[in-house]
């Protein structure tokens, strides 16, 4: 079945430094790829999101590229902030994202220190 | 103005009990959903409903019931709690054919 596979957290960076979490799929056909992130109690927000390959989806200084031939959509942001401190999830959908059918990896916390 | 909310945002009760959980939205969307997060935060879908279908993820015990009472909300009954049950539920809303859900803040369950 389709799957999502990320990187194992946490991951601990000092302020300022290059961010990479590591995002690879399974899926039939050509799904839809998004990051969520869900801060501290809070509900998840979608992050970016690619709909095609080689899209490049980006939002807030992230970036993440649709890669079919490697089956990747890394996340990357050049700077990371201690705001940035958060729990970051890869997810698929066959149809969009919007009947149920979001496919999440298994999230990564990533923790940011000044 | 909160877009997705519930309640309560933390309930905790005796195995064997039966508890609701309400969510609400105000996007005007006409798809709901429930998913759980366990406590290594691995998110899976539960159920999606729009006004004329309910699709039930096959390994959700029937314990669990959404019901709506209008296409604003979507509550979640769950009968005869377990211990495995605990986790964070979090409701979420899209529109048919768009492509961005959003969540609401989330509900922890514990069940004593």
């Amino acid at each position: 079945g389709d799957s999502v596979t990320q990187m194992e957290g946490p991951v601990t960076l000092s302020e300022e430094a290059f961010l990479t979490i590591n995002c690879t799929y399974t899926a039939t056909g050509y799904p839809s790829l998004f990051w969520y992130v869900q801060y501290p109690g809070e509900g998840l927000q979608l992050l970016l999101k690619a709909t095609k390959a080689d899209d490049k989806g980006s939002n807030k200084g992230f970036e993440a590229t649709y890669r079919k031939e490697t089956t990747s959509f890394h996340l990357e942001k050049g700077s990371v902030q201690v705001s940035d401190s958060a729990v970051y999830f890869c997810a698929l959908s066959k149809d969009g994202g919007s009947q149920g059918n979001l496919i999440f990896g298994k999230g990564t916390k990533l923790s940011v220190k000044p | 103005d909160t877009a997705v909310s519930q309640t309560p945002k933390y309930l905790v009760t005796q195995m064997g009990n039966d508890k609701s959980i309400k969510c609400e939205q105000n996007l005007g969307h006409d798809t709901m959903y429930w998913y759980k997060q366990d406590s290594k935060k691995f998110l899976k879908i539960m159920f999606s409903y729009n006004n004329k279908e309910l699709i039930i993820n096959e390994t959700v015990p029937n314990r669990f019931s959404p019901k709506s009472p209008d296409k604003a909300h979507l509550n979640l009954h769950i009968n005869s709690l377990e211990l495995g049950d605990s986790a964070v539920y979090f409701c979420a809303s899209s529109q048919s054919g768009g492509s961005e859900q959003f969540f609401g803040p989330g509900t922890r369950l514990t069940v004593l």
